[in-house]
C-alpha cells in the first residue's frame, strides 16, 4: 500500500528557508494522474492545503503564500518537497504531506503521512 | 478565514445520529465536490467521504455524507466513544482558481 513519510528540521529560524521532503513508497511520484499534497495545522487550528504538485511538475499554491513556496518532485529519489522561503512565527504549524488513491481529486486524500512538526523560533 | 463554514461543536451520546453541516458557495460546494476527514489529535487525518458520498474502503457505514445545492453534510450513525474527534469538510473553489478549501472544523463529543 502507499506510504509517506515527512522528513525534515523541527526548528527554523526566522528569515530562513523550511524545507521538508516527502518520502513516497508503494507508488511512483511520477504515476499519471497524481496529485502530492502538502496541508499544515497551525496549533490549535484547522487544516490549510498549503500546495500540491502534479505528476508532471506543475504545481498550485495557495495565493497567501504563492511568493514562498516552492514545491518539486524528485523522481529519482521518489520523493516531493516544498521549500518555503523567508518563515516567520506564523508559519510554525505542523506539515502533512498527502495524496490519493481513491479519486484524481486534490481535495480527496486518503494517504497522509504521519505529520512533522516545525517551529519557528531563534 | 476559511469559506467553507461549519459549526464549531456538535454533541451526542452513544448510539445517537448526528449531523455536521458544511456550508460554501456556489463556487465552492456548488460547483464541486465535497470530502469530509475525521482527525483525532496526534495522529493523521482521515478521508471519510469522498465525491459527497462516497466511503473509501474500510470506512464504516456509520458515516455518511450528502450534498444539496451549495451545503453539504455528514452523519454519524450509531455514536460511539471512538467518533469523538475533530471533523473537516473539504472542496474547491472555482472562482479562486481551484483552491482547495477546508472547514474551520467541527470538534464532536460523544457524551
Amino acid at each position: 500500500q502507499v506510504q509517506l513519510q515527512e522528513s525534515g528540521p523541527g526548528l527554523v529560524r526566522p528569515s530562513q528557508t523550511l524545507s521538508l521532503s516527502c518520502t513516497v513508497s508503494g507508488a511512483s511520484v511520477s504515476s499519471g494522474g497524481s496529485y502530492w499534497s502538502w496541508i499544515r495545522q497551525h496549533p490549535g487550528k484547522g487544516l490549510e492545503l498549503i500546495g500540491y504538485i502534479y505528476y508532471d511538475g506543475s504545481a498550485y499554491y495557495t495565493p497567501s503564500l504563492k511568493s514562498r513556496l516552492n514545491l518539486s518532485i524528485h523522481m529519482s529519489q521518489n520523493q516531493f518537497s516544498l521549500r518555503l522561503t523567508s518563515v516567520t512565527a506564523a508559519d510554525s504549524a505542523i506539515y502533512y504531506c498527502a495524496t490519493h488513491t481513491v479519486t484524481p481529486e486534490p481535495h480527496a486524500l486518503d494517504i497522509w503521512g504521519r505529520g512533522t512538526m516545525v517551529t519557528v523560533s531563534s | 478565514q476559511s469559506m467553507l463554514t461549519q459549526p464549531p461543536s456538535a454533541s451526542g451520546t452513544p448510539g445517537q445520529r448526528v449531523t455536521i453541516s458544511c456550508s460554501g458557495s456556489g463556487s465552492s460546494i456548488g460547483s464541486n465536490t465535497v470530502s469530509w476527514y475525521q482527525h483525532l489529535p496526534g495522529t493523521a487525518p482521515k478521508l471519510l467521504i469522498y465525491a459527497n458520498n462516497r466511503r473509501p474502503s474500510g470506512v464504516p457505514d456509520r458515516f455518511s455524507g450528502s450534498k444539496s445545492g451549495t451545503s453539504a453534510s455528514l452523519a454519524v450513525s450509531g455514536l460511539q466513544s471512538e467518533d469523538e474527534a475533530d471533523y473537516y469538510c473539504a472542496s474547491r473553489d472555482d472562482s479562486l482558481n481551484g483552491l482547495v478549501l477546508f472547514g474551520g472544523g467541527t470538534r464532536l463529543t460523544v457524551l
